[in-house]
């Protein structure tokens, strides 16, 4: 089955400044990936997704970027602010009824 | 606002006990999961459906079963509950395959 890898497991980042998370994935039939953001005490949220027929996504601060040669897909957060501050996780799916498998989740502290 | 309604934010069961988990969405989605959340493990799927009294197992389904009466409500059961099932359970839905899932916001169970 789908196998899910993200990295790295912690990132603190300088207000303003850029973070990534990476996320590897085993299964070339992937083609559907999405990213959740979950907040203290809340389930996740879908932040932004992207599917296996483009390369990249914007969405204000927010990128996706998709790799299906080296099976690799990230998150950029540009400008970063206190209410980034999260852990964010990645998954992947291909689609069978659409069950996603998601990596270990990143958490993210962005200092003031 | 669509939403997914977790019963409880918080339980706290005796081992042995049947506990029951519910969740209900507002919004027609053919799919319901149910996830356990664990430090450092991410989200693991236990059961899901993709349609009325329909179910499959997921990743961790030991220990547990499911119930789906009706589209709108997905009962997750604890037969006989042990401390190892301590965890933050967390509901989602989606409307068909490769969509993103709307998550509720997490029961956190402890089994004492």
């Amino acid at each position: 089955g789908e196998n899910v890898e993200q990295h790295p497991s912690t990132l603190s980042v300088q207000e303003g400044d850029s973070a990534v998370i990476k996320c590897t994935y085993s299964d070339s039939a992937s083609n559907y990936f999405p990213w959740y953001k979950q907040e203290l005490g809340k389930g996740p949220q879908l932040i932004i997704d992207i599917r296996s027929n483009v390369g990249e996504k914007k969405d204000q601060r927010i990128a996706v970027t998709l790799n299906k040669t080296a099976k690799h897909f990230s998150l950029h957060i540009t400008e970063t602010q206190p209410e980034d501050s999260a852990v964010y996780f990645c998954a992947a799916s291909r689609g069978s009824w659409g069950k996603l498998q998601f990596g270990a989740g990143t958490q993210v502290v962005v200092t003031p | 606002d669509v939403k997914v309604t977790q019963s409880s934010r918080y339980l706290v069961k005796r081992t042995g006990e049947k506990v029951f988990l519910e969740c209900v969405q507002d919004m027609d989605h053919e799919n319901m999961f149910w996830y356990r959340q664990d430090p450092g493990l991410g989200l693991r799927l236990i059961y899901f459906s993709y349609d009325v009294k329909m179910k499959e197992k997921g990743d961790i389904p030991e220990g547990y079963s499911v119930s789906r009466e009706k589209k709108e409500r997905f009962s997750l059961i604890l037969e006989s509950a042990s401390t190892n099932q301590t965890s933050m359970y967390l509901c989602a839905s989606s409307f068909g395959q490769g969509d993103g899932y709307t998550f509720g916001s997490g029961t956190r169970l402890t089994v004492v």
